[in-house]
């Protein structure tokens, strides 16, 4: 089974632009969760999405937003970009079903890179 | 106080050792443990997962969650240089809120 991927891989962008990350979660998965990575504070919970719904929000600023499709792709966007933006960003997809009795485990994609100069 | 306290080490061991991995929690709530591994420019891959307190063993590793003193170790038997990597905690409250993530602690496994 193919794991979650994510693109692009690596992205370099200007200060003030706005970028759009893309994620497939692993086949059968519904849930997608969005982190940001940074070695000053580490894995950051950005937001969730399930069935195209945002089940949970992290404490970031409104800049950052996401979506899902209804064949539970997602995507992140951040507008208006800092360099404090420049960070690692994981996307993590889980396997939920309406009993709620699957496992509860997270499996995360490489991550885009993203350089803000 | 951060919710999550990893060590970030550097760990260094020689190859054979017995690694100990700790992270201690505030939030009594949580309840589900999960112990990632991720190599240099790699996403997260879960290792072990758990569920309230007691121990989890798969091959090398075996996880503990010890919910009365709120910690949780991962122990690595026989130790590889391909186990070099930095190793982060995680845990939840339930299977519907976000992860909370340790730092991470760097481990180098010298051959």
């Amino acid at each position: 089974k193919a794991g979650v991927t994510q693109t692009p891989r690596y992205l370099i962008k200007t200060r003030g632009q706005q970028v759009t990350l893309s994620c497939s979660p692993i086949s059968g998965h519904r849930s997608v969760s969005w982190y940001q990575q940074t070695p000053g504070q580490g894995l950051q919970f950005l937001f969730e999405y399930f069935s195209e719904t945002q089940r949970n929000k992290g404490n970031f600023p409104g800049r950052f937003s996401g979506r899902q499709f209804s064949n539970s792709r997602s995507e992140m966007n951040v507008s208006t970009l800092e360099l404090g933006d420049s960070a690692l960003y994981l996307c993590a997809s889980s396997l939920e079903s309406l009993s709620g009795r699957a496992p509860y485990e997270q499996y995360f994609g490489p991550g885009t890179r993203l350089t803000v100069t | 106080q951060k919710e999550v306290e990893q060590d970030p080490g550097p760990l260094s061991v020689p190859e054979g050792a017995i690694v100990s991995l700790n992270c201690t929690y505030s939030n009594s709530a949580f309840q589900y443990f999960m112990w990632y591994r991720q190599y240099s420019r790699k996403g997260p891959e879960l290792l072990m997962y758990t569920y309230s307190s007691g121990n989890k063993e798969d091959g090398r590793f075996t996880a503990q969650v010890d919910k009365s003193s709120k910690y949780i170790s991962l122990f690595i038997r026989d130790s590889q240089p391909s186990d070099s990597a930095t190793y982060l905690c995680a845990m939840s409250l339930s299977r519907n809120t976000p992860l909370v993530f340790g730092k991470g602690t760097r481990l180098s496994v010298i051959a």
